[in-house]
């Protein structure tokens, strides 16, 4: 079975630096995605980035970067210029076409002034 | 992507009632799932909505507890049945788009039951 797995539940973050969330994934298969969802306190799941695994290149939405390494199962997200308004849960998350979306336990981030 | 909306956003609730919860969709999608997210935890799948036939269930749930109805390809409801404090949870629903890999999230219903 596929697995998800933040190991960080707690990530603090000054305004305008960058931060970066962990995320590992166990899979047998060689096809599948991975995304990123952030979750405010207003509870609204929020798609921040999508990731295809037969696609080298890290995928990139503005201030947010994923470091794709399929090797070694891991997805991490790069928050760049950090804002106020990232503070959030975020969900790492991982599917292929035939199969259920399999969450991690999430990464609370605060953004401090 | 596409926009769901859900209804009610929150409700109080006492215990031993029932509560339906709706999803509706601004475009047909064919797939639709429930999720439950309890405190500080993260999301877990109730059941996948099928169009013209049952729900599909995930392990832990049952019909008689969540029964779920799709009617057509843009709406579903989710009954949570004989509620009881530990039934208070948010409750999601989240379709697959038009790009068949990624899935979008309603905004929720926070469910508290008294």
């Amino acid at each position: 079975a596929q697995t998800v797995t933040q190991s960080q539940p707690e990530m603090s973050v000054q305004e305008a630096e960058t931060v970066t969330l962990s995320c590992t994934y166990d899979t047998s298969e060689s096809d599948y995605y991975l995304f990123w969802y952030k979750q405010p306190p207003s509870r609204q799941m929020i798609l921040v980035i999508r990731q295809e695994a037969y696609k080298q290149q890290n995928a990139t939405e503005n201030r947010f970067s994923v470091n794709f390494q399929k090797a070694a199962k891991s997805f991490s997200l790069k928050i760049s210029d950090s804002q106020l308004g990232d503070a959030a849960m975020y969900f790492c998350a991982y599917r292929t076409l035939a199969s259920k979306l399999t969450f991690g336990t999430g990464t609370r981030l605060q953004v401090t002034l | 992507s596409a926009v769901i909306s859900q209804k009610p956003s929150r409700d109080i609730c006492q215990r031993g009632t029932s509560l339906t919860i709706q999803c509706q969709v601004d475009s047909q999608v064919t797939m639709m799932f429930w999720y439950r997210q309890q405190p500080g935890q993260s999301l877990t799948l109730i059941a996948t909505a099928n169009q013209g036939s049952e729900a599909t269930y995930e392990s832990g749930f049952v019909i008689d507890k969540f029964p779920i109805s799709r009617p057509n390809l843009t709406f579903s409801t989710l009954t949570v049945s004989n509620m009881s404090p530990e039934d208070s949870s948010i409750y999601l629903c989240s379709v697959v788009g038009d790009r068949t890999d990624t899935q979008y999230f309603g905004p929720g219903t926070r469910l508290t039951v008294l």
